[in-house]
């Protein structure tokens, strides 16, 4: 089966670490993004990467790292800078010729930072 | 600058009844419009996109109506039922310059009563 996954599911981390993310798809989309959804924010895009060994900046990438070393892996990690960590982390890749059309983005499970 | 809003944060319908939820953008670049539906503690799934060329799109029980004009869309469930209770977020992104992100409004969240 084609999909996104994100490891783990729930993840805690004390305060001043850093934590890694993982996010994997297998759907050969070149294209992968991290979010975070905070309650009543919505989605708000951390770091994106259309290719391999390629990656921007989103909206909110302070405190945040990104590698894109394959084309199916593009992990996030969560830095001690990041002064609000605790938060819903969500990674999507991005679908150009599939049922959405252009730009639809297939978004992983999810995983639940908590810092204690 | 929110360039995406949704107005209602929640929105409350009975089974078999229409829910309309409505979303407004103000960024004129924007050229292509996506609905997701999304439960607590899972990933949005996507439902239904609508590129500016059109003004309507159906699948199924899913109707996305745009009126560009008023930079305004609306996703139409009819019939509605329970389990289409969740939080609904629209998207939206501009083609020009080679952009390649979604921005999103903050969701709407329906419930729909037996």
């Amino acid at each position: 089966d084609g999909g996104i996954t994100q490891s783990p599911k729930y993840l805690f981390r004390k305060e001043g670490q850093n934590v890694t993310l993982s996010c994997e798809q297998n759907l050969n989309h070149d294209a992968m993004y991290w979010y975070r959804q905070d309650p009543g924010q919505g989605l708000r895009l951390i770091y994106y990467s259309q290719i391999v060994n390629d990656f921007q900046k989103g909206d909110i990438a302070e405190g945040y790292s990104v590698s894109r070393e394959k084309k199916e892996s593009f992990p996030l990690t969560v830095t001690s800078a990041q002064k609000n960590p605790t938060a819903f982390y969500l990674c999507a890749s991005r679908d150009y010729w599939g049922r959405g059309g252009k730009d639809t983005q297939y978004f992983g499970p999810g995983t639940r930072l908590t810092v204690l | 600058d929110q360039q995406v809003k949704q107005n209602s944060p929640s929105l409350s319908v009975q089974e078999g009844r229409i829910s309309i939820l409505n979303c407004d953008y103000t960024n004129s670049m924007f050229d292509y419009f996506l609905w997701y539906k999304k439960y607590p503690a899972e990933g949005p799934t996507f439902l239904i996109s609508i590129s500016s060329i059109k003004d309507k799109n159906e699948d199924g029980r899913f109707t996305v109506f745009l009126n560009k004009s008023a930079k305004h869309l609306s996703l139409h469930i009819v019939p509605s039922q329970p389990g289409d209770s969740a939080v609904y977020f629209c998207a939206a992104s501009a083609s020009q310059g080679g952009s390649e992100k979604l921005v999103f409004g903050k969701g709407t969240k329906l419930t729909v009563n037996p």
